[in-house]
């Protein structure tokens, strides 16, 4: 079954960029979605087709897909955008959802 | 507003029965497919379940597939899981989401509700 890999942690400062990536076998040819959530809430829907941001969604959240890895990128890092992230891909072969298996971002 | 609402959890014994379910609002139930998704403590997200608008197809997860069963009822705005030979670790907050009009993403979450496996 597809694998999605994500590191369990990454740490930024305030003001800079955070990048956080999601790897899995030939992931660029697939639609990578990206869901933020915060202790005791659901998720939410960040990115979907791997760069579309759903209304709502600021700007500074990005992403980007080619080759093994995609990437969300967060932009002018704030404290509110401590969370966990995981990304999500539609595997056509087992005709499965497939998560990563999320990474915390701590804003230094 | 759309509102994905989930019900039915709660303690039971391993090997036992349960029925999750989950009311929809605020929009046309019937023209969207409909998933699970799971989150054990402390870890992350799940795929359980998937069904589409109207019923047929249906898929599972390796991890529950000839335990867990979901369906829907498009008259009642709803949509459920039958979770039989329940497991350890199965214990975990159980979510429905819907699928976005245009694709394979979820766009919509309900609050979840907490399904514990423990004699």
């Amino acid at each position: 079954s597809y694998v999605l890999t994500q590191p369990p942690s990454v740490s930024e400062a305030p003001g800079k960029t955070a990048r956080i990536t999601c790897g899995g076998n030939n992931i660029g040819s697939k639609s990578v979605h990206w869901y933020q959530q915060k202790p005791g809430q659901a998720p939410v829907l960040l990115i979907y087709y791997d760069y579309d941001r759903p209304s709502g969604i600021p700007e500074r959240f990005s992403g980007s897909n080619s080759g093994n890895t995609a990437t969300l990128s967060i932009n002018r890092v704030e404290a509110g955008d401590e969370a966990d992230y995981y990304c999500q891909v539609w595997d056509d072969t087992s005709h499965h959802v497939v998560f990563g298996g999320g990474t915390k971002l701590t804003v230094l | 507003e759309v509102q994905l609402v989930e019900s039915g959890g709660g303690l039971v014994q391993p090997g036992g029965s349960l029925r999750l379910s989950c009311a929809a609002s605020g929009f046309t139930f019937s023209s969207y497919e409909m998933n699970w998704v799971r989150q054990a403590p402390g870890k992350g997200l799940e795929w359980v379940s998937y069904i589409s608008d109207s019923g047929t197809p249906m898929y599972h997860a390796d991890s529950v597939k000839g335990r867990f069963t979901i369906s829907r009822d498009n008259a009642k705005n709803s949509l459920y899981l039958q979770m039989n030979s329940l497991r350890a670790e199965d214990t975990a907050v159980y979510y429905c989401a819907r699928n976005s009009e245009d694709g394979d993403n979820f766009d919509y979450w309900g609050q979840g509700t907490l399904v514990t496996v423990s004699s």
